[in-house]
């Protein structure tokens, strides 16, 4: 059993352009929730895509955006980039919308 | 909204001693979940410990195991026999059942940094 992936490991953008974080689920899973951590604090949830539908934002921008394809991998779009998007970007999956979440290894975003 | 709240941001323990960790959430809800999870220097968020709000026996998982007590909305994790490798940021978490527009969002407290001393 896979479990969750997210690519790439570590990213270093320049204010204002955009960038693209991809993320694998476990094998079997149908839900794909994202998240933020900035340094010292936990994670923030952005938004969940469940079976190919966004069900559940949380309170980013709309320049944060993202998509989950058929065999339920998801990405994370954001636009625009500033300063304080700089963090830990996490992505999780789980079977259904109850059950357990289970985290990839996190992609680092800087933004100079 | 939910909060959750840790209030010992750093905490140690000696090797294989028992640690308890707090954590007390504010909801309006009756169904929820409550989780534990452990963050390494690694950064991998692993799962420790899943509690349903509708159970009143506390979740044990090996050398883990909680206190959930739903009218003072706290739930602590106890770490029994301490492990080099049980040092870690640990973050409690709440996910309230599952809405058609709201999805299953978890929320997590600041995190406790645990260190084992050997």
């Amino acid at each position: 059993e896979t479990g969750v992936t997210q690519s790439p490991t570590h990213l270093i953008k320049t204010r204002g352009q955009q960038v693209t974080l991809r993320c694998s689920s476990q094998s079997g899973h149908n839900t794909v929730s994202w998240y933020q951590q900035a340094l010292g604090q936990g994670p923030q949830f952005i938004f969940q895509y469940y079976r190919e539908e966004e069900n559940g934002r949380g309170n980013f921008p709309p320049r944060f955006s993202g998509l989950q394809f058929p065999n339920y991998s998801s990405e994370l779009n954001v636009n625009a980039l500033e300063l304080d998007d700089s963090a830990l970007y996490l992505c999780a999956s789980s079977l259904g919308r109850v059950s357990e979440q289970y985290f990839g290894p996190g992609t680092r975003l800087t933004v100079t | 909204a939910q909060t959750v709240t840790q209030s010992q941001p750093e905490m140690s323990v000696q090797e294989a001693e028992t640690v308890t960790l707090s954590c007390t959430y504010d909801t309006s809800e009756n169904n929820y979940y409550l989780f534990w999870y452990k963050q390494p220097p690694s950064r991998q968020m692993i799962l420790v410990i899943r509690q349903e709000a509708y159970k009143q026996q506390n979740a044990t998982e090996n050398r883990f195991s909680v206190n959930f007590q739903k009218a003072a909305k706290s739930f602590s994790l106890k770490i029994s026999d301490s492990q080099l490798g049980d040092t870690a940021m640990y973050f409690c978490a709440f996910m309230k059942s599952p809405r058609e527009t709201s999805g299953s969002r978890l929320t997590f407290g600041e995190g406790t940094q645990l260190t084992v001393n050997p």
